[in-house]
Order: C-alpha cells, then structure tokens, then sequence
C-alpha cells in the first residue's frame, strides 16, 4: 500500500458528462502529480501541483483542470468528456516539489466514457 | 521537442540470464525516470537519475544515465520471475516528463 488514496476506483459515464476524480495524497507529502494512461496515448504526465499551488503542466486539454485543497487532497475535473478520454488516472505524490524525490502511486482510477 | 525511445518494446527471456532496457530521449534532460508496472496494477518508482554518470541500483536492477549520449540504460542481473512486469522510462525537462512506450519484460522460468 502506497499511501496514496484515488477514488473512485472505476467510473462509467457518458459522452458529453463532467467527473471529479479525486487523490489523498500520502501523509506529510506536500506535492501531487496527475497522469494518464492510455492504449492510443500512452503515459502521460498532465499537472503537478505543490502546496496548494500548480507547479507545473503538462499534456493536460483544457477540458481538463484540477486543484489541490488546503488538506492538500487534489481533485482532476474532467468536463465535455469524449471517448478518448476513457483512460486510466493515477495520482502520485511526493515530499516536496524537488525531481529527486521518490513519487508515490495510488491505484488508479478506471474512466470508461461511453 | 522531447521524445524518449525504449527499446525492446518486447523482451522474453530465461531466469538467470542478464539484459538491458535501453531508453534513449531526443533533446536535453535534467532527469530520468524509471517505473514498473505489473499488470492491472498501477505505478512502482524504481529510479530517478539527475546528472551524467550517476548508477543506481536496487536488488537485480541497476539504471544508469549517460547525458551526454542522451541514454539510460536498466540493467537485468540474473532475471528471475518476479521481475516480469512492464518497465517505463521517462524524461524530464522544465515543466515537461515524457514517458517512453515501456517495455514489457517476460521472464521465463
């Protein structure tokens, strides 16, 4: 167990629907990371967020944003979903912001868009 | 444009025999990642490489970082079951990590 708390587990939705995935990250870790995989993409890095704060951004559509709350919890929004966004979400989290440190996965969260 | 390359994509091999995962990254980087992933499951962090040289090594796998040829490499010793699973590799610039398509490695008893 890593510490790192995704929910739901799996989501089936609809074309067009808006969902909240949510991640607590480990106790004591200020910073979380959201990334998607997928067959057509593969692994990606979308957005980090540090202390409440966005760190940095990746490959993340404008459909999409998230936020991290004072617990330091983070939700990824997901809106106008299409059907390539069916995907599975990690979550990570780690110490601090520096690359050094070691991230932490939770297991994940199934999107299946229909 | 940062792109990161692995190869094999595809890796069968014999318990006890030794291999190495290539991942090779297109422009500059100032880290390398590596990850495992067994089947259904989600993200294990094994590695991060930050400057040219550096070896790390955990158990049977051992990962090193050239810069300069702009290649990691994940270095199998004497392979044994438990180490099947997909192995990732991605590297990072500024804001950017770039994941390789990973290689997933069978190890046949």
């Amino acid at each position: 167990d890593s510490g790192v708390t995704q929910t739901p587990k799996h989501l089936i939705t609809a074309t067009g629907q808006r969902v909240t995935l949510r991640c607590s990250p480990r106790s004591g870790d200020l910073s979380v990371y959201w990334y998607q995989q997928s067959l057509d993409q593969g692994l990606q890095f979308l957005i980090q967020y540090y202390n409440g704060e966005e760190r940095a951004k990746g490959n993340i559509l404008e459909r999409f944003s998230a936020q991290q709350f004072p617990d330091l919890h983070s939700e990824l929004n997901l809106s106008s979903l299409e059907l390539g966004d069916s995907a599975l979400y990690f979550c990570a989290s780690s110490v601090d912001f520096q690359p050094k440190n070691i991230q932490y996965f939770g297991a994940g969260t199934r999107l299946s868009v229909l | 444009e940062l792109k990161v390359e692995q190869n094999p994509l595809f890796l069968s091999m014999q318990e006890g025999k030794n291999y190495t995962i290539y991942c090779n990254y297109s422009t500059t980087s100032d880290r390398l990642y590596w990850y495992r992933q067994d089947p259904g499951k989600s993200l294990e962090s094994l590695f991060v490489l930050l400057s040219n040289g550096a070896v790390k090594q955990e158990g049977r796998l051992m990962a090193s970082l050239d810069t300069k040829a702009r290649l990691s490499t994940l270095h199998i010793t004497a392979a044994v079951h438990d180490l099947s699973a997909t192995y990732f590799c991605a590297a990072g610039y500024n804001d950017k990590i770039i994941f390789g398509k990973g290689t997933r490695l069978h190890i046949l008893p």
